[in-house]
């Protein structure tokens, strides 16, 4: 089936500090979608993406549609202390026989030192 | 307006053991799943609801049964609990344009 790999799969930083995290696939999707995830709790959606090329914001964040339709990018801007977390990309192919059905990356787990 | 909710949010069973995992939500949405997440690995599709009176297997399903109650509520259900089914589920429903909504999790913890 498809796999996602999202890297890095961890990333310590300052508080201050970009951060920049991607998700590659082994086939096309047509929509990306990115996720956080605070300790306890549910994935909240941030951001979602529906054409290859497209860059999207959301406050501090942006996320990016690649070109090849096999990837995507998520950066966050001037990281604060509640960027705390982990980060998920997903992908899945809307219309047919999908349902919705998504595939989701490893995760980056987000450490921000104030 | 809660959005997704699931019961309970953490659980103890023993090997052999039987439970059911309860999701509900109140968005009005066809599409509903089941994830299993576990370390290192992000979120495995365990079963999926297209539509109400549907259900269809996703990437993990041996071990589990689903119920899809009515169109707001879709149970997860494991007849023999086994320690590899230690694991924290999460419940979803289907918005636009293919956006998923999840619960806060069910931890659960088999010995």
């Amino acid at each position: 089936g498809q796999q996602l790999n999202q890297s890095p799969q961890s990333m310590f930083i300052q508080e201050g500090e970009d951060v920049s995290m991607n998700c590659t696939s082994s086939s096309i999707f047509n929509t990306w979608l990115w996720y956080k995830q605070d300790p306890g709790e549910g994935p909240v959606l941030l951001i979602a993406l529906y054409k290859a090329g497209e860059l999207t914001s959301n406050g501090r964040l942006t996320a990016q549609f690649g070109i090849t339709r096999k990837d995507s990018f998520l950066n966050i801007s001037a990281s604060i202390p509640s960027d705390v977390g982990i980060y998920f990309c997903a992908g899945t192919n809307a219309g047919g026989t999908s349902y919705g059905k998504l595939t989701f990356g490893q995760g980056t787990i987000l450490t921000v030192h104030p | 307006n809660a959005g997704v909710t699931q019961t309970p949010k953490f659980q103890v069973l023993k090997t052999g053991q039987s439970m059911t995992l309860q999701c509900a939500q109140d968005m009005n949405h066809n599409s509903m799943y089941w994830y299993r997440q576990d370390p290192g690995m992000g979120l495995r599709l365990i079963y999926y609801s297209a539509s109400e009176g549907t259900t269809d297997k996703g990437e993990v399903p041996n071990g589990y049964n689903v119920s899809r109650l009515n169109k707001r509520e879709f149970s997860l259900r494991l007849e023999s609990a086994a320690p590899s089914q230690t694991s924290v589920y999460f419940c979803a429903s289907r918005g636009t344009r293919d956006t998923q909504y999840f619960g806060p999790g069910t931890r659960l913890t088999v010995l």
